[in-house]
């Protein structure tokens, strides 16, 4: 799995867009950017995910650049329960490999109000 | 509620005790996972298991022993742990259809090693 970079901490305010930015320069052309949460002492949450098209849920948007070297986790309208720690995962949509993610240490986001 | 049900939710042993973790999904999935976070460090993939077989070990000390009877069920057997083996347990489950699907993982069990 490509290896990805975000950085270790943000901060955003209560009803203001958080942006979460995910660099994967090494990224293959197989590979999914997966994103999940981590609210602290829970299992990772999935969010969303996405190929090369940028992609919209009712949980967030991402933004994959054309060249797919890096993607953006957008929440449009933060809140004090989105405070989480944030991972970025670059993995191969084949087998087993669905579920057998390689975490990082993710972004600690801090929501306040 | 993700569907992956773990239990108990804590637990705390001896390092002489033998217990066991248990991890029950109702997604009708494939593929189960066992994770291990412990402190300030990265999940780390520990067993996968896919249609009941194992599929990946990574590496794990053999005093942890993973069971999975069928596909909906998966179990983490413990004996003569390390204090350095406290950690949150978490288990995941994914359905293997060959195309992208995410992982559903549980609430965890948070163990500590006396």
């Amino acid at each position: 799995d490509a290896k990805t970079t975000q950085p270790p901490s943000m901060d955003c305010a209560e009803g203001r867009a958080a942006n979460l930015p995910c660099n994967h320069s090494t990224i293959s052309g197989n590979e999914y950017v997966y994103w999940y949460r981590q609210i602290h002492s829970q299992g990772p949450q999935y969010i969303i995910h996405g190929l090369k098209n940028n992609e919209t849920n009712e949980m967030a948007s991402l933004i994959i650049t054309e060249d797919r070297k890096s993607s953006t986790l957008i929440l449009p309208h933060a809140t004090l329960r989105d405070t989480a720690v944030y991972y970025c995962i670059a993995a191969p949509p084949r087998g087993t490999s669905y579920g057998k993610l390689t975490f990082g240490q993710g972004t600690i986001l801090t929501v306040h109000p | 509620e993700t569907g992956v049900t773990q239990t108990p939710r804590h637990l705390v042993m001896g390092m002489t005790n033998k217990k066991s973790l248990k991890c029950e999904q109702h997604l009708g999935h494939n593929a189960m996972y066992w994770y291990k976070q412990s402190a300030k460090k990265p999940l780390e993939l520990m067993f996968v298991y896919n249609f009941k077989e194992q599929t990946e070990n990574n590496s794990v000390p053999s005093r942890f022993s993973p069971e999975c009877p069928n596909s909906s069920h998966l179990f983490l057997h413990l004996h003569t742990l390390q204090p350095e083996d406290s950690a949150l347990y978490l288990c995941a489950s994914s359905q293997d259809r060959g195309e992208d699907t995410e992982a559903f993982f549980g609430q965890g069990t948070r163990l500590t090693v006396v």
